[in-house]
């Protein structure tokens, strides 16, 4: 299993400005995701963080909005920018160690935008 | 592509009754089937896997999953419901590909009524 240390829990953010979110795992992980779960919804996924090289965005989801970090394997960050009402969202990171294995996730950061 | 389909977004049953949560899912390769709960606030945390061998999987607080091919399903059951349960949950299957996450089910929300 994995310990995930998702940080901020939760805040509140003025429209037009950036939050940035970080995921820490205490093992090494080859894959880490990030999701966002609208109120009431299911998960969507936003993108792949890839170690070393630019993340890999889920239609929709476009790389100036939500820029990801991944600088190893066991850290990952990703920021939602210029931010909207609309951004109101549970966003979640979620690492699996290999394909066909299951996945561990965060405790997830309630963002809400004023 | 694989895909997860879940029978019901809300399920209401009483105190002490059966809980009974569908899903059914596509995939052109043997599976590996998960239900996850999540509790309000919090991140998805896993309730019981299939991978291969016995059918029946039996997983925390008493919930137990049952495969069948035949029918592509996995549903998850309790013999009995408590409060506590009350809460979301989402069925999964593993990916075809490496490198991309498990598929999620849309999720069902539980209500438990005392």
């Amino acid at each position: 299993s994995a310990v995930i240390s998702q940080k901020p829990s939760r805040d509140i953010c003025q429209r037009g400005t950036s939050l940035t979110i970080q995921c820490q795992v205490d093992s090494q992980v080859t894959m880490m995701f990030w999701y966002r779960q609208q109120p009431g919804q299911s998960l969507t996924l936003i993108a792949t963080a890839n170690q070393g090289s630019e993340a890999t965005y889920e239609s929709g989801f476009v790389i100036d909005k939500f820029p990801i970090s991944r600088p190893n394997l066991t850290f990952s960050t990703l920021t939602v920018s210029n931010m909207s009402p609309e951004d109101s969202s549970i966003y979640l990171c979620s690492v699996e160690w290999r394909m066909n294995t299951e996945a561990f996730f965060g405790q997830g950061t309630r963002l809400t935008v004023v | 592509a694989q895909s997860v389909t879940q029978l019901g977004s809300h399920v209401s049953v009483s105190e002490g009754a059966l809980v009974l949560l569908r899903c059914n899912y596509s995939s052109s390769v043997p599976p590996y089937l998960f239900w996850y709960v999540q509790y309000p606030n919090q991140g998805l945390q896993l309730l019981l896997k299939y991978t291969t061998g016995a059918t029946l999987v039996k997983g925390i607080n008493g919930f137990e999953a049952e495969f069948k091919k035949s029918e592509t399903s996995f549903h998850l059951t309790k013999p009995s419901a408590h409060m506590s349960d009350a809460a979301e949950y989402f069925c999964a299957v593993s990916p075809n590909s490496g490198n991309t996450p498990l598929v999620f089910g849309k999720g069902t929300r539980l209500s438990v009524i005392a």
